[in-house]
């Protein structure tokens, strides 16, 4: 079957880096995308990996290794306004996207 | 670019009525919308795709009768909740691509329904 893994919850210090890993099963691969979602909010789309290696997009990088069915989502420079939860998605042959059940980044001063 | 805008943005409803939910794409045309729902702590769950000109495709467990969609346009799709309940409160997502089927999934911003 079809799976995507990350971990619940997460904490971290304001100004710290953390890295949220994800693992995929699908069926075929045609990406792997994360978006981040405020309580209450829609999920607004962060990066798009479909390639191996890191994409670095300002204060967020997001990295995928294919052979390992491997991602992980980089936040550097933490600000409180990062706190929310962060989904994990990964596109199979069929185009449809397969999601996980997020995790929490809770940040602390 | 590539806004979606859902309305309404929270909705209150007696149980037994129907609610009606709008997407539009804004700036773009949708051939195919997405319409998820989420419960509280809980992953987006895909309810269905809608298709311009042509019936939606549900997901399995999704009730098609309940839960009616229509994509008469490019633009619009719309999800009406029929005969609600108060199971049926959750949060109603829909999304839509404006690039080909391998871009980013754009979401509106939810609609609350809450059925009392």
């Amino acid at each position: 079957g079809q799976n995507i893994d990350q971990p619940t919850e997460m904490t971290a210090t304001e100004g710290a880096i953390v890295q949220i890993n994800c693992t995929y099963q699908t069926s075929g691969f045609n990406g792997l995308f994360w978006y981040q979602q405020h309580a209450g909010e829609a999920p607004t789309f962060l990066s798009y990996n479909v390639l191996d290696g890191l994409e670095e997009k300002g204060r967020f990088s997001s990295f995928l290794s294919r052979s390992k069915g491997y991602s992980y989502l980089l936040l550097k420079e933490l600000q409180m306004k990062d706190s929310a939860s962060y989904l994990c998605a990964a596109m199979d042959s069929n185009y449809q996207l397969i999601w996980g059940a997020g995790t929490k980044l809770i940040i602390k001063p | 670019g590539a806004v979606v805008s859902q309305h309404p943005s929270w909705v209150i409803c007696k149980s037994g009525t129907s609610v009606k939910i709008e997407c539009r794409s804004l700036d773009f045309q949708a051939t195919t919308m997405f319409w998820y729902r989420q419960f509280p702590k809980q992953s987006l769950m895909l309810m269905a795709t809608s298709n311009e000109g042509s019936k939606a495709t549900y997901e399995q467990g999704v009730e098609k009768d309940k839960f009616l969609i229509n994509h008469a346009s490019l633009t619009l799709s719309t999800l009406t909740v029929t005969s609600a309940h108060p199971e049926d409160s959750s949060f109603y997502i829909c999304s839509a691509r404006d690039e080909d089927r391998w871009g980013p999934l754009h979401f509106g911003n939810g609609t609350r329904l809450t059925v009392t």
